[in-house]
């Protein structure tokens, strides 16, 4: 068991560049979460796929936020126009379909704009 | 609108003592709850969980316990170990595969 995975664990970028981050679930999980974190808080909800539907959105998720999971296995998140704001650590979380699933968190990919 | 709150922000206890952590919730739609542990600079990792038909649930040294007329959980550690010094997030949901509300955590020393 490998686990859930964040490619990259770091990004340090100049604000208005796009930067774009991968998260790998785990295997047999179905559904797969994005979450952001910023210093003193708790992760905070972006978005959910189940396969490679998307079903929710965070309002916190603004266009510039771009999220696929184009074949139901690896997510990617898209950052475009950065800004300071959106520092934070970016996490990904998996889980199975069972009811009541527990969902599990990758390392998470830090981001900061300079 | 914090949804689950994590009033303390800091706890310390010695090395063998109970640690206590607790966590209110406002939403009476929450009938799943979790406590996550994290270390700086890695990814929150699973502890316990407890459904909104229990008000129970062990797991080794971990006890979650669920008051759901006070909308309150805790967890309680014993005996503490030095080891789960970290910060422990409280998270609750509404229904299968929804997502998670955080808490803002609470940070745990344990002392020796």
């Amino acid at each position: 068991d490998t686990g859930v995975s964040q490619d990259p664990r770091h990004k340090i970028t100049k604000r208005g560049q796009n930067v774009t981050f991968r998260c790998d679930p785990i295997s047999e999980h179905n559904r797969l979460y994005w979450y952001r974190q910023t210093l003193g808080q708790g992760p905070e909800f972006l978005t959910y796929f189940q396969n490679e539907a998307q079903l929710e959105k965070s309002r916190l998720l603004s266009d510039r936020f771009s999220a696929e999971r184009p074949k139901g296995s690896f997510s990617t998140l898209e950052i475009q126009r950065t800004e300071q704001g959106d520092s934070a650590m970016y996490l990904c979380a998996s889980s199975s379909r069972d009811p009541g699933e527990t969902q599990y968190f990758g390392p998470g990919t830090r981001l900061l704009v300079l | 609108d914090q949804q689950v709150k994590q009033n303390s922000p800091s706890l310390s206890v010695q090395e063998g003592r109970i640690s206590i952590l607790n966590c209110d919730y406002t939403n009476s739609m929450f009938d799943y709850f979790l406590w996550y542990k994290k270390y700086p600079a890695e990814g929150p990792t699973f502890l316990i969980s407890i459904s909104s038909i229990k008000d129970k649930n062990e797991d080794g040294r971990f006890t979650v316990f669920l008051n759901k007329s006070a909308k309150h959980l805790s967890l309680h550690i014993v005996p503490s170990q030095p080891g789960d010094s970290a910060v422990y997030f409280c998270a609750a949901s509404a229904g299968t595969a929804s997502k998670l509300t955080f808490g803002t955590g609470t940070r745990l020393q344990v002392t020796l």
